[in-house]
């Protein structure tokens, strides 16, 4: 089945600084990859997401990019603020026995330091 | 518009004791997931539902058991708790399994079995 590795586990930044998180998939008929972004105390929330036909896309202050031959992609959050504190997963859309199911990687919590 | 609601929010529970966590979606979604969360392993999947009727094992079925009756339910059921699966566990729905399907998730519910 799909195997998803995130890094790093943990990140700190100051504010203004740029973050990026880094995911491997292992499935090259993966070809869907969200983004989630998880509040403290809350369920993931999508905030990007990006097909795999396509290889950046972007939204405000964040962006991703995605690299289908080396199987991995990444998310940039840039000109980080105190509200982009939160632990961020990457996934992958994959076909199960049933039908597509999502894979997590391992996730990355993010500390924006004012 | 509730969305994902998972009731109970927080359980304990004693080792061989059953319960059932149930997850409601009000979105008229067909597909409907059960993932665990432990540190830094993500999200793991443990069963998900195609539609009304289905269930599929994800990653880490082994002690869960689910049923899908009605559309808008999902069931998780544990039928002798063991502190292995003390976790948080969160369910999520969306419209279909394709690409660009944002999943949307509860708020988790907070099990420890002691």
């Amino acid at each position: 089945g799909e195997n998803v590795e995130q890094h790093p586990s943990t990140l700190s930044v100051q504010e203004g600084d740029s973050a990026v998180i880094k995911c491997t998939y292992s499935d090259s008929a993966s070809n869907y990859f969200p983004w989630y972004k998880q509040e403290l105390g809350k369920g993931p929330q999508l905030i990007i997401d990006i097909r795999s036909n396509v290889g950046e896309k972007k939204d405000q202050r964040i962006a991703v990019t995605l690299n289908k031959t080396a199987k991995h992609f990444s998310l940039h959050i840039t000109e980080t603020q105190p509200e982009d504190s939160a632990v961020y997963f990457c996934a992958a859309l994959t076909g199960g026995a049933a039908g597509n199911k999502l894979t997590f990687g391992g996730g990355t919590r993010v500390l924006v330091k004012p | 518009n509730a969305g994902v609601t998972q009731t109970p929010k927080f359980r304990v529970l004693k080792t061989g004791q059953s319960m059932t966590l149930l997850c409601a979606q009000d979105m008229n979604h067909e597909y409907m997931y059960w993932y665990r969360q432990d540190p830094g392993m993500g999200l793991r999947l443990i069963h998900y539902s195609v539609g009304e009727g289905t269930t599929a094992k994800g990653e880490v079925p082994d002690g869960y058991n689910v049923s899908r009756l009605k559309k808008q339910n999902f069931l998780l059921g544990l039928e002798s708790a063991a502190p292995s699966q003390t976790s948080v566990y969160f369910c999520a729905s969306s419209i279909s399994g394709r690409m660009n399907t944002e999943a949307f998730f509860g708020q988790g519910t907070r099990l420890t079995v002691v």
